[in-house]
């Protein structure tokens, strides 16, 4: 089982719908979670960061977590074409003093006009 | 602004020519990072500093060595580039580890 699992799409959605991605993961112990969001041919920049149950939204943006169900999710109101993206999910992940960020493979992302 | 930068954004080498890829920061944070990412792949952690700390992981070739000269630089050294190390290589930051981590643009490393 890899440490963080996401579908690598390609998830279309029209324009002005919402657009949801999701990950899990696989160390229960996980306490951070973020969102990062990587154009083609670019780097990955942060969007989102949540530590607790719960819903956080910022903007457009809302992320979801589920400590229980070992699941994180992001979702894109209004998507905009500009969405168009693979979305990165990264987990804080290891042994305390050996912790690192464990990222999926992505999923990319198609805002259809 | 503060910002990560990386030199140089493209650089094409050789098989088996070193080659040294850069990292800067204005964040002025203590932990630097460097990754690797190929097509359609996450991407991959090759090692971190901590302050001066140098942590591996560990399944880094040797071939990929590191160096942090102060808090604002670090270097990526890749002693002889096989084909297989074609990829973007980013450079991160974060205050400590391994909170928010922010993304310089990266280097496009082309292996001929």
């Amino acid at each position: 089982q890899k440490e963080v699992e996401q579908n690598s799409g390609p998830l279309s959605v029209p324009e002005g719908a919402i657009a949801s991605l999701n990950c899990t993961y696989s160390d229960r112990g996980s306490q951070s979670f973020f969102w990062y969001r990587q154009y083609s041919g670019k780097s990955p920049e942060l969007i989102m960061s949540i530590y607790s149950n719960g819903d956080k939204e910022d903007g457009r943006f809302t992320a979801q977590l589920n400590k229980a169900s070992q699941y994180v999710s992001l979702l894109i109101r209004d998507s905009q074409p500009s969405d168009s993206a693979t979305y990165l999910c990264a987990v804080k992940t290891g042994r305390q003093g050996a912790q690192k960020l464990v990222f999926g493979q992505g999923t990319r992302l198609t805002i259809n006009p | 602004d503060a910002m990560v930068i990386q030199n140089p954004r493209y650089q094409v080498t050789q098989f088996g020519k070193p080659v040294t890829l850069s990292c800067s920061q204005t964040l002025n944070h203590n932990v630097m990072y460097w990754y690797q990412q190929k097509s359609s792949q996450a991407p991959k952690l090759l090692f971190h500093y901590y302050d001066k700390d140098f942590n591996n992981e560990a399944d880094t070739p040797d071939n990929f060595q590191s160096r942090r000269p102060n808090t604002s630089f670090c270097f990526l050294d890749i002693r002889s580039p096989g084909l297989g190390d074609a990829a973007m290589y980013l450079c991160a930051t974060s205050s400590h580890t391994p909170a928010e981590q922010f993304f310089g643009p990266g280097t496009r490393l082309t292996v001929l």
